[in-house]
């Protein structure tokens, strides 16, 4: 079974230019959670999807980022215009649904670097 | 405010036994979770507590106890590929998952 897929896996961007990640979580699963990690740091949750609707985006900057997932499958999330400050790792995550505790699996992240 | 607190990093030798202590504060309590990640990769599923007590996996076990917002992961039997960073992560009320910083666990022989 294949897992979570996230791609591009690095990204090297200027300040200011737009930059997307996409997510393509585990066959099933309908709660997708995107995640930033900074260095030495646990993720931070930015946005939960329970099928396509955004049940959680507390902590996304709403004024640069966005994210959707029109069928409730495949997520991108998006940074416009990037600041020095959005390096990290960008992670992704499924899981069979999230209003029982359920185990989350995760992509293996896009590394981006704002130059 | 929610809180999780663990080591920033510790060592053991190969072969030895560590335990990774993890100390929580949180808007009600759904579970308790470990990941383990290795550098430059995605965080995978240790364990899961939501009862008080010891559970066991193997070389890994994972202890909890509620009324003091504890737990620690207890890894046996230490190889070199355990060198990682161990992730304590603990389920709110709203089943929103708050992480630690993690603790990087080095392993020498």
């Amino acid at each position: 079974e294949a897992g979570v897929v996230q791609s591009p896996r690095y990204k090297i961007i200027e300040k200011k230019q737009p930059v997307a990640f996409w997510c393509n979580p585990i066959s099933g699963h309908n709660t997708l959670y995107w995640y930033r990690q900074n260095l030495g740091q646990g993720p931070e949750l930015l946005i939960r999807y329970e099928n396509e609707e955004a049940v959680d985006d507390s902590q996304l900057p709403k004024d640069r980022f966005s994210a959707e997932r029109l069928k409730g499958v495949d997520s991108t999330l998006k940074i416009q215009p990037a600041e020095l400050g959005d390096s990290a790792v960008y992670l992704c995550a499924s899981s069979l649904g999230s209003g029982d505790v359920k185990e989350q699996f995760f992509g293996p992240g896009t590394r981006l670097t704002v130059l | 405010g929610q809180n999780i607190d663990q080591p920033t990093e510790m060592t053991a030798t190969e072969g030895a036994i560590v335990q990774i202590n993890c100390t929580y504060q949180t808007s009600g309590f759904n579970g308790l979770f470990w990941y383990q990640q290795h550098a430059g990769e995605a965080p995978t599923f240790l364990s899961y507590n939501v009862l008080d007590g010891l559970e066991e996996k193997g070389r890994f076990s994972s202890f909890l106890s509620r009324s003091k917002g504890y737990s620690y992961l207890l890894l046996k039997e230490l190889q070199m590929k355990d060198s990682a960073s161990y992730l304590c992560a603990v389920m709110d009320s709203n089943y929103q998952l708050i992480w630690g910083a993690g603790t990087k666990l080095i392993i020498k022989p």
